[in-house]
């Protein structure tokens, strides 16, 4: 089983729609991320965790929400979703001050139409 | 806020050429690292540097973190078909805090 899994790993849904993107990791870390990847534009931050009751804004919260429901499981949502919101999601998680860095999932392909 | 830039956003080369990518920070970074995302894939961690002027090698791949600390470039030697994918580098801020500022990622094509 992969170490950090994302579910769905593709989403068409509907602009005005309420969807949530789920992320699951057996990595025992306590750190976790989701980025948001477009073309040209790079990974960009959009919520992150440190640890169940720590929830941060990144560059680009807004028309999202999170929930940390425990040390291994980070859900991002998109309250009412809007075409530009269009992109590939990944969640990460990374230890504290081990220096190996993130370990990513596969990824979400959403596609707001 | 932090920002990564990084140069160039595409390449091609001929296999058996070299390539560099580079990275700059508009601030003081506490660590940087570097990722390889293969089309269709996810970005998978390839090393972090943390000392000022540090080299670290892996192979045909070197890594070099800038005496200011505020910059970084990824050199491939003798490309191969392999190396195909985007490299992005990633700069965690002054404080450390253990959360990354992607650059925008330098897409890599190999001709064989």
């Amino acid at each position: 089983d992969a170490d950090v899994t994302q579910t769905p790993r593709n989403r068409i849904t509907k602009t005005g729609k309420r969807i949530m993107l789920e992320c699951s990791q057996t990595k025992g870390h306590d750190r976790m991320y989701w980025y948001r990847q477009d073309p040209g534009l790079g990974l960009r931050l959009i919520y992150y965790s440190f640890d169940v009751k720590d929830i941060n804004k990144g560059e680009i919260s807004d028309g999202y929400s999170v929930s940390r429901q425990a040390q291994a499981k980070f859900s991002l949502s998109l309250e009412s979703a809007i075409p530009n919101q269009t992109a590939l999601y990944f969640c990460a998680t990374s230890d504290t001050g081990t220096g190996s860095g993130y370990t990513f999932g596969s990824g979400t392909r959403l596609t707001v139409v | 806020g932090q920002q990564v830039m990084q140069i160039p956003q595409y390449q091609h080369v001929q296999e058996g050429e070299d390539f560099t990518t580079y990275c700059n920070s508009s601030t003081t970074l506490s660590n940087i690292q570097w990722y390889k995302q293969r089309p269709g894939g996810h970005p998978v961690f390839l090393i972090q540097l943390v000392k000022s002027g540090e080299v670290k090698k892996q192979k045909r791949l070197t890594f070099q973190f800038g005496e200011a600390k505020k910059n970084s470039s990824l050199h491939i030697t003798a490309t191969q078909t392999t190396d195909v994918g985007t490299y992005f580098c990633a700069g965690g801020g002054s404080s450390n805090t253990g959360k990354l500022i992607f650059g925008q990622g330098t897409t890599l094509q190999v001709k064989p």
